[in-house]
């Protein structure tokens, strides 16, 4: 059963518009989330994050948005650029037991177009 | 600091071979995680140790031990190899006292069991 899903495997933009990823949780008890990103060969690299009791998290052209009612947490790239075009992988932390481990969605494969 | 390094960075076996798999990291992180990448799967966690000299199961560890008898070096072995185990590894470390508890990734080993 998938506790983190990204629902949309790809998406496609222009270059200069806004790129919104999708991330849905099951999981009541997860109180941190995080948005990597990985370029093919390479491995993820931490892009940024929120807390459960936050609603937002802005770095630079990146910001991410938690709707915890209803367990959907999305990222925001304005404005979108080629090298942004990776796969993003949504991730969670669950705050039950002494075990925090990372819980990761599939991923989104963004195309950004020139 | 050349962060977290994975070795080899590809390696091709024959079904019943063994192999190591060898992660160093030199952020001094007590945390480290062995996962595999398969098209579809996103990340899957095959075991983590969170310091020196213990190891845990995580999601998907049958087939594959681990050591962790220095803090900077995190192992997996695959004592007999099988086709199910032509995968992706990534290496990852992390600190609990990091205040994202961001987890940082190796370039990852591909490996092609025949």
């Amino acid at each position: 059963d998938q506790q983190v899903k990204q629902n949309s495997p790809s998406l496609s933009v222009q270059e200069g518009r806004i790129s919104i990823l999708n991330c849905d949780y099951t999981n009541s008890m997860f109180d941190y989330f995080l948005w990597y990103k990985k370029y093919p060969a390479e491995g993820p690299t931490f892009l940024i994050s929120i807390s459960s009791i936050k609603d937002k998290n802005e770095d630079g052209r990146f910001t991410v948005f938690l709707n915890k009612s209803a367990k959907h947490l999305s990222l925001h790239i304005v404005p979108s650029q080629p090298g942004d075009s990776a796969v993003y992988f949504c991730a969670a932390i669950s705050n039950a037991g002494n075990n925090r481990k990372l819980i990761w969605g599939l991923g989104t494969s963004l195309a950004v177009n020139p | 600091n050349a962060g977290v390094t994975q070795t080899p960075k590809f390696r091709v076996l024959k079904t019943g071979q063994s192999m190591t798999l060898l992660c160093a990291q030199d952020m001094n992180h007590e945390y480290m995680y062995w996962y595999r990448q398969d098209p579809g799967m996103g990340l899957r966690l095959i075991h983590y140790s969170v310091g020196e000299g213990t190891t845990a199961k995580g999601e998907v560890p049958d087939g594959y031990n681990v050591s962790r008898l220095k803090k900077q070096n995190f192992l997996l072995g695959l004592e007999s190899a099988a086709p199910s185990q032509t995968s992706v590894y990534f290496c990852a470390s992390s600190s609990p006292r990091a205040r994202q508890e961001t987890q940082y990734f190796g370039p990852g080993t591909r490996l092609l069991v025949l």
